[in-house]
């Protein structure tokens, strides 16, 4: 089975501080995404990367980065944080492929509060 | 206007009641999934379907490519089934396409 393992399930962190979510996949995927998740607004993508070194912004990106120097690990940086980036962090990955679709296997999720 | 919308946004039933919940889309796509949350964030795949019905044990999902929508059923609901159910599709464009969400139903199953 895949695996799809966030460092921590819960997190708790000051304004401004400079945050680290990491993301680790066991299956070889070339695909992983980082999404959040808020009440009211399911789930939506902040970036993803479908290669090492390789990114794309998703659909709010703004006061993220993200970094990829190994195929298994995908990490999301909050540079400064702040309290309206409180919210349910939820990391996936998938396989890539142009022929066929792929299932989207996702971590545990983190959930982030900004003091 | 979500380009996914998922009807009813929550949904409370008795045990062993069949469950219907819907998914409505405005794109073209390749693919839909349906996927389960339960309490505690974790994420889980049940269906990738692109055409037709497929059938897990009680869960059933169908597809209407024309009608752009699909529904999941539950049958013989069981309060483990609680859960939040979410619906993505996938366009048409590209290997590396994304997946677009619907909000989610909050399903409860009352013992």
């Amino acid at each position: 089975d895949v695996k799809v393992t966030q460092s921590s399930r819960y997190l708790v962190k000051r304004t401004g501080e400079k945050v680290f979510l990491e993301c680790v996949q066991d299956m070889d995927h070339e695909n992983m995404f980082w999404y959040r998740q808020d009440p009211g607004l399911g789930l939506r993508l902040i970036y993803f990367s479908y290669d090492v070194k390789m990114k794309e912004k998703g659909d709010i990106p703004e006061g993220y980065s993200v970094s990829r120097e190994k195929k298994e690990r995908f990490s999301l940086i909050l540079e400064s944080a702040s309290t309206n980036q409180t919210s349910m962090y939820l990391c996936a990955s998938t396989k890539m492929s142009a022929y066929s679709n792929q299932p989207q296997h996702f971590g545990d999720g983190t959930r982030l509060s900004i003091l | 206007k979500n380009e996914v919308e998922q009807s009813p946004q929550n949904l409370t039933a008795q045990e062993g009641e069949f469950i219907t919940i819907n998914c409505s889309y405005s794109v073209g796509i390749s693919a839909l999934h349906w996927l389960q949350q339960h309490p505690g964030g974790g994420i889980v795949s049940l269906f990738m379907l692109s055409s037709g019905k497929k059938k897990h044990g009680r869960l059933i999902a169908t597809i209407n490519i024309q009608e752009k929508h699909s529904s999941l059923h539950i049958t013989a609901s069981h309060p483990r089934d609680s859960a939040v159910y979410i619906c993505a599709v996938r366009s048409f464009t590209g290997a590396n396409s994304k997946l677009t969400f619907g909000k989610g139903i909050t399903l409860s199953v009352r013992p």
